[in-house]
Formats: structure tokens, C-alpha cells, sequence
């Protein structure tokens, strides 16, 4: 089955600048790449998604980039602000109505 | 839009009895998702359904955990007998089987003492 790496598990920035989150896929049949920002306590939130047809999608500070060949794909924030501080999960699909496999997760602390 | 809704929101129970999670998805969503959440490993897929049928509950750890979707609006996560093991957060979610990505429900933080 589908196995998915997430780097670093834990990152720390000042605010204002950038952050940067990397996992990496080895099944070369998934297709779709959702990011879920889990707040403590709270359920994880889709904040963005990617499928293979594309290689970089952006939403105003977040963008995520995709690879195929290497089978990596990346969670950038830029001008991160003290509420981007959470939990960030990856995960990839091999499609509609497949079950996600997640990464092990990301603690992001912005510092004001 | 009521989001998936899940009860209870926590639970905490002795070992050995027998525990209920409930779950109910968006209206018209078809695919149900059943996590486990704990530090240690992470989340978890436990069974996944879709049109109310099981697709995959490789991720059931044993036979102590069992879980069913009578209807569309309506799925449950039943372990039995409970072991401190099972403390976590589960999660529900659902979506279209033809569309992408999901939603959480806010999930049941369960404590076996």
C-alpha cells in the first residue's frame, strides 16, 4: 500500500517569514494530494489540495508543488502569521472515494 | 450544512465494557471514513465505506472493534471489550465517492481506564 513521509515533524519560524513542509509518496498510482491544518483540539481542516495534472497550485499565502517523477510534493507558507501555528498533515490518493493515507504530521509554531 | 457530526464528543469508560461511537455524515455524501488519532501513530484509517458498504477495514486492529453503516445518515464504532490500548480521538469523515478530499467531523476523544 501507499506510504507517506512528512518533513520535519516539527518546525519553528518567526513570524513573517516562510515555512516549509515536504513529504514524499511511493505509490506512483496517487493522484490526489490534500493538506489538512489540525488546530489543538479541533478537527484537521482541508486548507489545500493538488491533483497530478498540475504541478503547483496556490491560495494566497499557501501554496503546495508537486513532483511527480520524484513522487514529493511540498506545503509552502509565506508571511506566516502566529494563527498559522498548528498541526499540517499531508496525504495522497489514488483517487475519488479511496481513503487518504496520511503523514506522520507537522507542528508549526509561529513566533511573534 | 451541519458538517459530520460525531457523539459522543468524549467518553471515558473502565476497561472491559463495551463503548459506542457514533457518527453521522453530511447529507448526500456517500463515502464514510472511520480515524484513530494518537500521537504515537498518527491518524489512522480504521474502515472506510461507501453506498453503505465496507471497502476496506484492514486498518481494524482486532476483533474488539466493529463497525457498521445501516443507512446512508447513520454509522457506528463499537469496541468491545475496551482496553486502555484504545484511549484516542476518533475521528469520522465523509465525502462524495466522486468527488475529492473530505470532511472531519469533530470526533470523540475516548479515555479506557
Amino acid at each position: 500500500g501507499e506510504n507517506v513521509e512528512q518533513h520535519p515533524s516539527t518546525l519553528s519560524v518567526q513570524e513573517g517569514d516562510s515555512a516549509v513542509i515536504k513529504c514524499t509518496y511511493s505509490d506512483s498510482a496517487s493522484n490526489y494530494f490534500p493538506w489538512y491544518k489540525q488546530e489543538l483540539g479541533k478537527r484537521p481542516q482541508l486548507i489545500i489540495d493538488i491533483r497530478s495534472n498540475v504541478g503547483e497550485k496556490k491560495d494566497q499565502r499557501i501554496a503546495v508543488t508537486l513532483n511527480k517523477t520524484a513522487k514529493h510534493f511540498s506545503l509552502h507558507i509565506t508571511e506566516t502569521q502566529p494563527e498559522d501555528s498548528a498541526v499540517y498533515f499531508c496525504a495522497a490518493s489514488i483517487g475519488t472515494g479511496n481513503q487518504f493515507y496520511f503523514g506522520t504530521g507537522t507542528s508549526l509554531t509561529v513566533i511573534p | 450544512d451541519a458538517g459530520v457530526i460525531q457523539s459522543p464528543r468524549h467518553e471515558v469508560t473502565e476497561m472491559g465494557q463495551e463503548v459506542t461511537l457514533r457518527c453521522k455524515p453530511i447529507s448526500g455524501h456517500n463515502s464514510l471514513f472511520w480515524y484513530r488519532q494518537t500521537m504515537m501513530r498518527g491518524l489512522e484509517l480504521l474502515i472506510y465505506f461507501n453506498n453503505n458498504v465496507p471497502i476496506d477495514d484492514s486498518g481494524m486492529p482486532e476483533d474488539r472493534f466493529s463497525a457498521k453503516m445501516p443507512n446512508a445518515s447513520f454509522s457506528t464504532l463499537k469496541i468491545q471489550p475496551s482496553e486502555p490500548r484504545d484511549s484516542a480521538v476518533y475521528f469520522c469523515a465523509s465525502s462524495l465517492t466522486e468527488a475529492y478530499g473530505y470532511t472531519f467531523g469533530s470526533g470523540t476523544r475516548l479515555t479506557v481506564v
